[in-house]
């Protein structure tokens, strides 16, 4: 399968934990990004990399929140000490640079 | 301020009727996306346009540039159409990202 893959596809944790999501693109997509949607709401955006360097994150984005993408492969968000406001579906997709982007299943955090 | 409005929020139609979903965004853009999810979260790529109009089966996707608009049309609509339909754009000068609308939640019924 040569789609975009987000690893676990659910999480359920207690306030206060942290968690790590990890994200396989499509292997020839320089370009990957991380996205959050709440229930009933469309898709925010989170942070992005092209390659290894991350070039921009949102004002979402809090101090709790980092991301990662060592090698320009596989991407990783971890979320320090979460919170029941974290709860959402955490969405990554890749691209070849401006183009298309492809999604992945998603990873649905649930924070108790 | 960069912003995507979508409308309806909410359509029904019956098995057969031709369907629009309209996406209006705010400043100049460099690509507009159409995209469709299904519930359980995946989320699919229907059309990339910056221009002009595209057609995939039975959906077609136009924008008009000058007008900052963008359609989704459907036609002879089926059961399994049924999903959120949502407009995504990336404004010039923005990156890559996406910047999305907040879906049009659609149920055909037959």
């Amino acid at each position: 399968d040569t789609g975009v893959s987000q690893d676990p596809r659910h999480k359920i944790t207690k306030r206060g934990q942290n968690v790590t999501f990890r994200c396989d693109p499509i292997s020839e997509h320089n370009r990957l990004y991380w996205y959050r949607q709440t229930l009933g709401q469309g898709p925010e955006f989170l942070t992005y990399f092209q390659n290894e360097a991350q070039l921009e994150k949102s004002r979402l984005l809090s101090d709790r929140f980092s991301a990662e993408r060592p090698k320009g492969s596989f991407s990783t968000l971890e979320i320090q000490r979460t919170e029941q406001g974290d709860s959402a579906m955490y969405l990554c997709a890749s691209s070849p640079q401006g183009n298309e982007q492809f999604f992945g299943p998603g990873t649905r955090l649930t924070v108790l | 301020k960069n912003e995507v409005e979508q409308s309806p929020q909410n359509l029904t139609a019956q098995e057969g009727e031709f369907i629009t979903i309209n996406c209006s965004y705010s400043v100049g853009i460099s690509a507009l996306h159409w995209l469709q999810q299904h519930p359980g979260g995946g989320i699919v790529s229907l059309f990339m346009l910056s221009s002009g109009k595209k057609k995939h089966g039975r959906l077609i996707a136009t924008i008009n540039i000058q007008e900052k608009h963008s359609s989704l049309h459907i036609t002879a609509s089926h059961p399994r159409d049924s999903a959120v339909y949502i407009c995504a754009v990336r404004f010039l000068g923005d990156g890559g990202k996406l910047i999305f609308g907040t879906g049009t939640r659609l149920q055909v019924f037959p």
